[in-house]
């Protein structure tokens, strides 16, 4: 699977939309994009997926650049229950790549 | 809620016990996986399972570790002679394997602490 690289922290205010991005620079024609994140004492969420296609869904937007070495979450309207970490992971599509390697993530604290 | 539960939520041991943890997954999910997370760091994969069958196992899995999925629903997970460098988040996650892509659930994890 493609490594991914993630800021280590990131700030928001509250009611702002939070930008998170992600380089995976050497992911494959078959990898997708996965989303994370985990909240403090809790296992972690899925929150959205694409393969080459902008993806929205009720919890994030997840924008993948042409080349798709990159990519970012969205969350439009960010609450003080988004304070989390954030984890970009870049999966295979085979039937046997089908473990996700968590990263460090993102951590997002989100301010009043 | 996911619906994956795990028990006990929390573990306190002393060095030398073996530990046993259960995780129940969503009754439809036929994968499922095992994770340790220690505090700071993302998850660790350490094993899955398709149905019955351990298919993948993690270097990170010593011989003290043994996991199994006997009737392809519940799953637990062992750690025999407990050493303080175990003491970990320990996640495990469900999916559907019908699509080929599909995304994991996970529970809420059990916390070990060996003492």
């Amino acid at each position: 699977d493609a490594k991914t690289t993630q800021p280590t922290s990131m700030d928001c205010a509250e009611g702002r939309a939070a930008n998170l991005p992600c380089n995976h620079s050497t992911i494959s024609g078959n990898e997708y994009v996965y989303w994370y994140r985990q909240i403090h004492s809790q296992g972690p969420q899925y929150i959205i997926h694409g393969l080459k296609n902008n993806e929205t869904n009720e919890m994030a937007s997840l924008i993948i650049t042409e080349d798709r070495k990159s990519s970012t979450l969205i969350l439009p309207h960010a609450t003080l229950r988004d304070t989390a970490v954030y984890y970009c992971i870049v999966r295979g599509g085979l039937q046997g790549a089908q473990k996700l390697v968590f990263g460090q993530g993102t951590r997002l604290t989100i301010n009043p | 809620d996911t619906g994956v539960s795990q028990d006990p939520r929390h573990k306190i041991t002393k060095r030398g016990q073996n530990v046993t943890f259960r995780c129940d997954p969503i009754s439809e999910h036929n994968r499922l996986y095992w994770y340790r997370q220690t505090l700071g760091q993302g998850p660790e994969f350490l094993t899955y399972f398709q149905n019955e069958a351990q298919l993948e196992k993690s270097r990170l899995l010593s011989d003290r570790f043994s996991a199994e999925r006997p009737k392809g629903s519940f799953s637990t997970l062992e750690i025999q002679r407990t050493e303080q460098g175990d003491s970990a988040m320990y996640l495990c996650a469900s999916s559907l394997a019908r699509r080929q892509i599909s995304e994991a659930f996970f529970g809420q994890g059990t916390r070990l602490t060996v003492v």
